[in-house]
């Protein structure tokens, strides 16, 4: 089956940087969509069709694709940051959606 | 706005069926496409399948064997059926909105924590 593969977690001092990775196969023929997730809460969208901010996620979200990785980027990283992130992509051979496994982001 | 209203209950014996119902607003049904994603304790998210507006389905290979998703257009409600449940099911069960095949996951239910226990 296809799989995407996240790093476990990243931690990151407040006002600093963040990058969550996301690797899998033949990702330019896919578009891959990111999600926060804070503790008792639904994912919400905060990057979509690879680099784009639906209304309403503030600028210092970004996203960028290249090669057969994916990234988040996360500038000046705010408290309030700290979360569960999720990559996605649609219509892999073996499976219509795959998510993947998270980056559980820790703000030092 | 699309919002989702997630329904049912939240505790199933083994080997019986969950069920669970989405009830839509905002947006008719009809159009575009609606999800049932699941989140075991602790874990990450895992799709189970959707429907499309024309009413066709598409399921997680997972879960083909032992799920049913359907739709109630005269009550704007989506449902999720899932048989012979194990403890292995429990889990944060999500109904969700998209606007088509491709799109991410915009809008979600508020979940429903449904656990397999005798």
């Amino acid at each position: 089956s296809y799989v995407l593969t996240q790093p476990p977690s990243v931690s990151v001092a407040p006002g600093e940087t963040a990058t969550i990775s996301c690797g899998g196969d033949n990702f330019v023929t896919k578009s891959v969509h990111w999600y926060q997730q804070k503790p008792g809460q639904a994912p919400v969208v905060v990057i979509h069709y690879d680099r784009d901010r639906p209304s309403g996620i503030p600028e210092r979200f970004s996203g960028s694709k290249s090669g057969n990785t994916a990234t988040l980027t996360i500038y000046r990283v705010e408290a309030g940051d700290e979360a569960e992130y999720y990559c996605q992509v649609w219509g892999t051979d073996t499976d219509h959606v795959v998510f993947g496994g998270g980056t559980k982001l820790t703000v030092l | 706005q699309v919002q989702l209203q997630q329904s049912g209950p939240g505790q199933v014996k083994p080997a019986e069926t969950l069920s669970l119902t989405c009830t839509v607003s905002g947006i008719s049904i009809s159009t575009d496409y609606w999800a049932w994603i699941r989140q075991s304790p602790g874990k990450g998210l895992e799709y189970i399948g959707h429907i499309y507006y024309s009413g066709i389905v598409l399921y997680s290979p997972s879960f083909e064997s032992r799920v049913t998703i359907s739709r109630d257009t005269s009550k704007n409600q989506v449902s999720l059926s899932l048989s012979f449940v194990t403890a292995a099911d429990t889990a944060m069960y999500y109904c969700a909105w998209l606007s088509g095949y491709g799109a991410p996951f915009d809008s979600w239910g508020q979940g429903t924590l449904v656990t397999v226990s005798s």
